[in-house]
């Protein structure tokens, strides 16, 4: 049973407008939330993260959205360049031994010059 | 900045062979995590260690195990390789406590 879900493979948006990916928990002991950014053979990197006691995060042009409520996480890309065109993974995580990450499927965001 | 290697960028291997996959990292992390990424699935933990010989089942350990002898260096080994291990696979380091993991280049690994 996937604990984090992005429901969405594919996004495509036009160059400067807002892209918003989407993400979706069950486990209520997670309380820390990642967003990492893949290109094509390589790995994946961080790009920002939010606390549960937070319910915004903002670098640059990254926001990060979180309503513990719903259990339900986005991420907003203002304005949106093509060289943001990658895969975007969700990551949640809880306290344990190593903190280890649980991600989703993944979301293939495609921005259009 | 936190450097993660893993070995090979690419590997073919024949149905039954025993496969090492090795990652380093240069940045004294106690954490290493190995992860496959599929189609669909995103990434999945296959096995994580916290320490120096330890080691810990992550989702999908079955088909594969793991070695950590020292503290820079986790290898994935899978025992006796199956087509349904072709994959892409990811190693990752992070510091004790810390949630934001860093990850290697990757190795897409077929098994044939």
């Amino acid at each position: 049973d996937q604990q984090v879900k992005q429901n969405s493979p594919s996004l495509s948006v036009q160059e400067g407008r807002i892209s918003i990916l989407n993400c979706d928990y069950t486990n209520s002991m997670f309380d820390y939330f990642l967003w990492y950014k893949k290109y094509p053979a390589e790995g994946p990197t961080f790009l920002i993260s939010i606390s549960s006691i937070k319910d915004k995060n903002e670098d640059g042009r990254f926001t990060v959205f979180l309503n513990k409520s719903a259990k339900h996480l986005s991420l907003h890309i203002v304005p949106s360049q093509p060289g943001d065109s990658a895969v975007y993974f969700c990551a949640a995580s809880a306290s344990g031994s190593a903190r280890q990450l649980t991600f989703g499927s993944g979301t293939q965001l495609t921005v259009l010059p | 900045d936190v450097k993660v290697t893993q070995s090979s960028r690419y590997l073919v291997k024949r149905t039954g062979e025993k496969v090492f996959l090795e990652c380093v990292q240069d940045m004294d992390h106690e954490n290493m995590f190995w992860y496959r990424q599929d189609p669909g699935l995103g990434l999945r933990l296959i096995y994580f260690s916290y320490d120096v010989k330890m080691k810990e089942k992550g989702d999908i350990p079955e088909g594969y195990s793991v070695s950590r002898e020292k503290k820079e260096r986790f290898s994935l080994i899978l025992e006796s390789a199956s087509t349904n291990q072709t994959s892409m696979y990811l190693c990752a380091s992070s510091l004790p406590g810390r949630y934001r993991a860093f990850f290697g280049q990757g190795t897409r690994l077929t098994v044939v």
